[in-house]
């Protein structure tokens, strides 16, 4: 089973910043949490992973919390590029479990 | 670089033929994974290869199938006889290494076994 919850979807207007949230609770101190995301019909796509402190790349930011059992997602200015189903991951090794994601909407 | 090239991208075939799908990783990495993607148990890794050896495949379902790598640039998954619940898009990905954050997805291909 997926050690992650995501709300089933979300919707967004273009421009405006996307913030994805992601439940784990039982993560353990050795695991990562990752995001991927999928556009339709094509592979999971790598988007930004951290372990305890907040990141940011040219894709997103990733905000954890202190506790470690939350996390948000952040795509600054969504396009309508950026529809596809996001998935949460926590792992610690190679092997991970995509749950079911959020599928967000960017709506022009 | 081309990505990770998987053909065909559409499979149809019916209960018991062999079905053959292949993957081209992207050159230069060691690493190639087997996953299969379905609406009820989501992307499950069945299998990976380091440097065209099998590592892992804890995740393979049954005999019926089977992963070869018989060089840096080529692999195939085989399922045979093939049963409708193997239904599914299977993905093939490269990394550089192990970790998650390094690995590039194929496109994948959409069987469908009637």
């Amino acid at each position: 089973d997926a050690k992650t919850t995501q709300p089933p979807s979300m919707d967004c207007a273009e421009g405006r910043a996307a913030n994805l949230p992601c439940n784990h609770s039982t993560i353990s101190g050795n695991e990562y949490v990752y995001w991927y995301r999928q556009i339709h019909s094509q592979g999971p796509q790598y988007i930004i992973h951290g372990l305890k402190n907040n990141e940011t790349n040219e894709m997103a930011s990733l905000i954890i919390t202190e506790d470690r059992k939350s996390s948000t997602l952040i795509l600054p200015h969504a396009t309508l590029r950026d529809t596809a189903v996001y998935y949460c991951i926590v792992t610690g090794t190679y092997k991970y479990i995509f749950g079911t994601g959020t599928r967000l909407k960017v709506l022009a | 670089d081309a990505g990770v090239i998987q053909s065909p991208r559409h499979e149809v075939t019916e209960m018991g033929q062999e079905v053959t799908l292949r993957c081209k990783p992207i050159s230069g990495h060691d690493y190639l994974f087997w996953y299969r993607q379905t609406m009820m148990r989501g992307l499950e890794l069945l299998i990976y290869f380091n440097n065209n050896v099998p590592i892992d495949d804890s995740g393979m379902p049954e005999d019926r199938f089977s992963a070869k790598m018989p060089n840096a640039s080529f692999s195939t998954l085989k399922i045979q006889p093939s049963e409708p619940r193997d239904s599914a898009v299977y993905f093939c990905a490269s990394s550089p290494g192990l970790e998650p954050d390094t690995q590039y997805f194929g496109p994948g291909t959409r069987l469908t076994v009637l």
